[in-house]
C-alpha cells in the first residue's frame, strides 16, 4: 500500500529565508508524487509533480522538490519565503493502480513572519 | 480554459436531510474524483468516475454516492446527513485519472 508522511505539522519561517517542508513516501513501485498548496478557504492548487522524468522538479512560485529514492523522500523547498506563501501544503502520492485516487499526507501549515 | 467548477460553494443542512453537490470538470477531462476534507481526518478519497462508471471507491458508508453524466459532469449525494458529514467536499478532474489532477474550490457543507 502506498502512503505519505509529512514530518512537520507546522513550519514557521521569516520572510526572505529558505523553506523546507519534509515528506517521506512509501510505495511498492515507482510512484507519482505531487505537492499541492491550499490557501485559506480555497481549493487545492498543484505546485509540482514528479513522474520519473527528472529527480529535481521545479514548480510554480519558485518551489522545487527533489525525489530521493534511497531515502524515500520528496522534500519541498524554496530559497526565499514570501508572505503570500503562508498556506497549508500537502504531499501526495498517486495510486496509479486505482485510477485517479490520490493519497494525501496530513499537511504542513507554513507560517511566514515579516 | 475554465477550471473545475463546483456548486454550491456553501450550504447548510439539517441532520437527516440529504444533499447533492455538483461538479463540472475541465473541458475534455473524463475522470472526476471526490474528496472529503475535515480537520480531524484530513483529505480522504470518496470515489472516482470515468466515462460514467465508478472506477474506484473509498471507505465511506453507502450514504455517500455519486454519478457521472455523459458530458463528464458529476454529482455526489449524501443521504441522512450526520453532524460528522460537515466538511469541505472537493472535486477533481483529470484526462484519464492517471494524469495530473486538478481541483475545484470545493463545496463547504455544514450540518446542524
Amino acid at each position: 500500500a502506498q502512503s505519505v508522511t509529512q514530518l512537520d505539522s507546522h513550519v514557521s519561517v521569516s520572510e526572505g529565508t529558505p523553506v523546507l517542508l519534509r515528506c517521506n513516501y512509501s510505495s511498492s513501485y515507482s510512484p507519482s508524487l505531487f505537492w499541492y498548496v491550499q490557501h485559506p478557504n480555497k481549493g487545492l492548487q498543484l505546485l509540482l509533480k514528479y513522474t520519473s522524468a527528472a529527480t529535481l522538479v521545479k514548480g510554480i512560485n519558485g518551489f522545487e522538490a527533489e525525489f530521493k529514492k534511497s531515502e524515500t523522500s520528496f522534500h519541498l523547498t524554496k530559497p526565499s519565503a514570501h508572505m503570500s506563501d503562508a498556506a497549508e501544503y500537502f504531499c501526495v502520492v498517486s495510486d496509479l493502480g486505482s485510477g485517479g485516487k490520490l493519497i494525501f499526507g496530513q499537511g504542513t501549515e507554513l507560517s511566514v513572519k515579516p | 480554459k475554465a477550471g473545475v467548477t463546483q456548486t454550491p460553494r456553501y450550504l447548510i443542512k439539517t441532520r437527516g436531510q440529504q444533499v447533492t453537490l455538483s461538479c463540472s470538470p475541465i473541458s475534455g477531462h473524463r475522470s472526476v474524483s471526490w474528496y472529503q476534507q475535515t480537520p480531524g481526518q484530513g483529505l480522504q478519497f470518496l470515489f472516482e468516475y470515468f466515462s460514467e462508471t465508478q472506477r474506484n471507491k473509498g471507505n465511506f458508508p453507502g450514504r455517500f454516492s455519486g454519478r457521472q453524466f455523459s458530458n463528464s459532469r458529476s454529482e455526489m449525494n449524501v443521504s441522512t446527513l450526520e453532524l460528522g458529514d460537515s466538511a469541505l467536499y472537493l472535486c477533481a478532474s483529470s484526462l484519464t485519472g492517471g494524469n495530473t489532477i486538478y481541483f475545484g474550490e470545493g463545496s463547504w457543507l455544514t450540518v446542524v
